[in-house]
């Protein structure tokens, strides 16, 4: 499998411009993560869904951030209208529990989009 | 949540054992303890997990007292590429829906020639 896929790995952008982040998990993962790092903050966990169902969006930071999963394959971070604040590296993760109370801790992330807006 | 509490740095030389501790006082009974490791410039990648006592795999071991307030990653005989944010997580299973993980700061270990 070649892991968690996400893309583009760097966009740069301007003020108000519209970004859209995309991530493909691994095959037959039913959860898949979104993160978000900075220095500042750390890594933040922004939304989380169960087969394709959103689950945790309470670390979304406010209503310019949207994420969806059409399917199982695929899932988008759209910020709108971007302002530099929002510039981070934004991992994505997916993890397919084997139903143990330890299984979800070992998730699978991406190698990350780095964000800058400019 | 369950909070972690690791050093910021830690500074080591090849061929040493290191380990890094981690204090989780309100650790809850269901909670494991899982450590990562984050190379720059890529996502945190899996290390070990465990409950209690000892684990060990190919890459570290994981030490956890009897109360589980504590636990400690032991990476032996660190090269140069062990040099890496190591992060302490402690898994909240209060929620049987909930999947997520919390990310603390992390320890930076940097390891010298």
């Amino acid at each position: 499998d070649a892991g968690v896929i996400q893309s583009p790995r760097h966009e740069v952008t301007e003020m108000g411009q519209e970004v859209t982040l995309r991530c493909k998990p691994i095959s037959g993962h039913d959860y898949l993560f979104w993160y978000r790092q900075t220095m500042m903050r750390g890594l933040e966990l922004l939304i989380y869904f169960n087969n394709n169902v959103p689950i945790d969006d309470s670390g979304m930071p406010e209503d310019r951030f949207s994420a969806k999963m059409p399917n199982a394959s695929f899932s988008t971070l759209k910020i709108q209208p971007s302002e530099p604040r929002d510039s981070a590296v934004y991992f994505c993760a997916s993890t397919q529990p084997s139903g143990g109370l330890a299984d979800y801790n070992e998730q699978f992330f991406g190698p990350g989009t780095r964000l800058t807006v400019l | 949540l369950a909070k972690t509490t690791q050093p910021i740095s830690m500074d080591s030389y090849e061929g040493q054992e290191v380990n890094i501790t981690c204090s989780h006082n309100n650790i809850a009974t269901n909670d494991y303890i899982t450590w990562y490791q984050q190379f720059p410039s890529q996502g945190p990648r899996f290390i070990i997990q465990g409950y209690k006592t000892k684990v060990t795999n190919e890459v570290a071991s994981l030490f956890i007292p009897a109360d589980r307030k504590s636990s400690t990653l032991s990476l032996p005989r660190v090269s140069l590429s062990d040099t890496a944010v190591y992060y302490c997580l402690v898994g909240d299973t209060m929620d049987m829906g909930r999947r997520a993980l919390t990310f603390g700061s992390g320890t930076r270990l940097q390891v010298q020639p």
